[in-house]
């Protein structure tokens, strides 16, 4: 099976441009979850969808962050307009409900100059 | 508040030398504890879910104990494909879908 896909795995830009970042669950898990993981704050819950829906978006850090599920198989991260203080590597995971274990994908490292 | 502390910060250990990483928490109402593991430019692994204090799960040598104030991670004779870090997150019953995340254990076996 298929674990939880996410591109690109590396991203580079510079500061003031938007970036997305793309993630597809696993299929039949209703959950979807974005995290980022930095050196000094460790791994950090962005934003928490169930069945397509947004539940939890206190970990968004401010407006420049948005986050999107159209469907099932599908999410988005945009960061518009992006600031070195991004760089990081941004993690999307999915649960097949939301209290059981969540499996991640191999994460996007983005580099904000 | 709610608090996850995992100890050391790193191990090195000689290929065969058990040991023990420890994850305490400061949780109001546990649900479940997840222990995972990284690769270097990866994304976290899942190994095990602990539920009540004194349940254990193994998978290879690898034993995750369970009290009510902490976990540990048990590696019986480390092989070098056994380092990684080993982070460890506490979900709570109030908040269930939420994982908090420790800082991690970054175990290093030399042959």
């Amino acid at each position: 099976d298929a674990g939880v896909i996410q591109s690109p795995r590396h991203e580079v830009t510079e500061m003031g441009q938007e970036v997305t970042l793309r993630c597809k669950p696993i299929s039949g898990h209703n959950s979807l979850f974005w995290y980022r993981q930095t050196m000094m704050r460790g791994l950090e819950l962005l934003i928490y969808f169930n069945n397509n829906v947004p539940i939890d978006d206190s970990g968004m850090p401010e407006d420049r962050f948005s986050a999107k599920m159209p469907n099932a198989s599908f999410s988005t991260l945009k960061i518009q307009p992006s600031e070195p203080r991004d760089s990081a590597v941004y993690f999307c995971a999915s649960s097949r409900l939301s209290n059981n274990e969540q499996f991640f994908g191999p994460g996007t490292r983005l580099t904000v100059l | 508040e709610d608090q996850v502390t995992q100890s050391p910060e790193a191990l090195r250990l000689q290929e065969g030398e058990s040991s023990s990483l420890n994850c305490s928490y400061t949780v109001s109402g546990l649900r479940g504890l997840f222990w995972y593991r990284q690769d270097p430019g990866k994304g976290p692994e899942f190994l095990f879910t602990l539920y009540s204090a004194g349940e254990e799960k193994e998978k290879e040598r690898l034993k995750a104990t369970l009290t009510k104030k902490e976990s540990f991670l048990h590696i019986t004779a480390p092989k070098p494909e056994d380092s990684a870090t080993y982070l460890c997150a506490v979900q709570w019953a109030f908040n269930d879908y939420k994982l908090s995340f420790g800082a991690g254990t970054t175990v290093t076996v030399r042959a």
